[in-house]
């Protein structure tokens, strides 16, 4: 069973904020959240992960609730070659497997 | 450093026939992992590998397998393909606990398997 929820598709206008949320209810105190993306039919990309705190690199941020029920990747500036399938991911650390849902599809529109 | 490599990018095969799909990776990481994605869906796991010599089933198994005689190669056969297993086939690795590489999976080009 799914360990994320997140919606099937989102637009967002070129050089805008994207904010892609994700459900993770029944997360476990042990488990990160991780992001990845899929750009058209190339192999996944890793963007960001995080435990608690908020995170933020040069590809997005990550914002994860207190209660750590649901967490946002935000793209702050989208550009075209930002649209892909984004993948919301619980984790726990160790040697357990990626385990991937179906994703958002985000499409950054000119 | 090349990072995962995939070998053929593209193969098509009748049911019955047998064949290996080549990965392997020069970053010396221990975890390897396979997985299949259908059209329009997301990527499932297959079989993966925490080390040389020690592999584990994923989500959809049946009808493959692998070894892993090394840390470089971790290969992916079907002994009898059948038109369901036709899909795009991704490698993917990452390093252990305490390594820079450890939270973020490396994926290969993907494979694209055709069976008639």
């Amino acid at each position: 069973d799914a360990k994320t929820t997140q919606p099937p598709s989102m637009d967002c206008a070129e050089g805008r904020a994207a904010n892609l949320p994700c459900n993770h209810s029944t997360i476990s105190g042990n488990e990160y959240v991780y992001w990845y993306r899929q750009i058209h039919s190339q192999g996944p990309q890793y963007i960001i992960h995080g435990l608690k705190n908020n995170e933020t690199n040069e590809m997005a941020s990550l914002i994860i609730t207190e209660d750590r029920k649901s967490s946002t990747l935000i793209l702050p500036h989208a550009t075209l070659r930002d649209t892909a399938v984004y993948y919301c991911i619980v984790r726990v650390h160790g040697n357990t497997p990626l385990v991937f849902g179906k994703g958002t599809r985000l499409s950054v529109i000119a | 450093n090349a990072g995962v490599t995939q070998t053929p990018k593209f193969q098509v095969l009748k049911t019955g026939q047998s064949m290996t799909l080549q990965c392997a990776q020069d970053m010396n990481h221990e975890y390897m992992s396979w997985y299949r994605q259908d059209p329009g869906m997301g990527l499932r796991l297959i079989h993966y590998s925490v080390g040389a010599g020690i592999t584990d089933q994923g989500e959809v198994p049946n009808g493959y397998n692998v070894s892993r005689s090394t840390t470089e190669d971790f290969p992916l056969r079907l002994l009898s393909a059948a038109p369901s297993q036709t899909s795009v086939y991704f490698c993917a690795s990452r390093g252990s606990s305490g390594e820079s590489s450890y939270n973020e999976q490396f994926f290969g080009p993907g494979t694209r398997l055709t069976v008639l």
